[in-house]
């Protein structure tokens, strides 16, 4: 079992849509949660990061933490053609000697005007 | 500042040829990264570096090597360039102080690679 799970997709949505993306992981040392979004053809760029536990929004985006469960999401309301993209999920734990983000394999988001 | 750059941004090798895919960051960010993303795969990382003369094995360093002789640069060098190292490159870096960091990284546009 992968310590990371995202479905791949794609995922086709009508412009104006809420959009949920997902991760499942495995190991509940993981601590820090980042969404990574990755344009065709350019390198991943932060979106946003949320520590444990809760809730973070930023404008149209909002990222869940639900450990309990080991079960993350990203929101996007009102979803717009740009938002058009790969989305990574990547969590790490917060332990001394361990550098490494874990990473999901990304999912495909197509919002179509 | 232009946060993380690469070069080459593309590049075709043949089988056996060397190269250096060169990455500079003017964050003075102590971590740096190596990543190669390939279709359906994620990302995986080839070599990482917590400061200049310090660097470390990540998933995949087979046929890659690296130094890290100043905090802005960070080269990986292909040896004996192998079809299966044909990729995207990403170098990405960060800035972390302690144990509780987010560990936050920056990633540069990437190198396309393709070995003949």
């Amino acid at each position: 079992q992968k310590e990371v799970e995202q479905d791949p997709g794609p995922l086709s949505v009508p412009e104006g849509a809420i959009v949920s993306l997902n991760c499942t992981y495995s190991n509940s040392a993981f601590q820090y949660f980042m969404w990574y979004r990755q344009y065709s053809r350019k390198g991943p760029e932060l979106l946003m990061y949320t520590y444990s536990s809760g809730n973070k929004e930023d404008g149209r985006f909002t990222a869940q933490v639900d450990k309990s469960s080991k079960y993350i999401s990203l929101f996007i309301r009102d979803s717009q053609p740009s938002d058009s993209a790969t989305y990574l999920c990547a969590m790490r734990r917060n332990a001394g000697n361990n550098r490494k983000l874990i990473w999901g394999l990304g999912t495909s988001l197509g919002v179509n005007p | 500042n232009a946060g993380v750059t690469q070069t080459p941004k593309f590049r075709i090798l043949k089988i056996g040829q060397s190269m250096t895919l060169q990455c500079t960051q003017d964050m003075n960010h102590n971590y740096m990264y190596w990543y190669r993303q390939d279709p359906g795969m994620g990302l995986k990382l080839i070599y990482y570096s917590v400061g200049a003369g310090i660097t470390d094995k990540g998933e995949v360093p087979n046929g890659y090597n690296v130094s890290r002789s100043t905090t802005e640069d960070f080269p990986l060098r292909l040896e004996l360039a192998a079809p299966s190292q044909t990729s995207v490159y990403f170098c990405a870096s960060s800035y972390r102080v302690g144990t509780r960091s987010a560990d936050t990284q920056y990633f540069g546009p990437g190198t396309r690679l393709t070995v003949l």
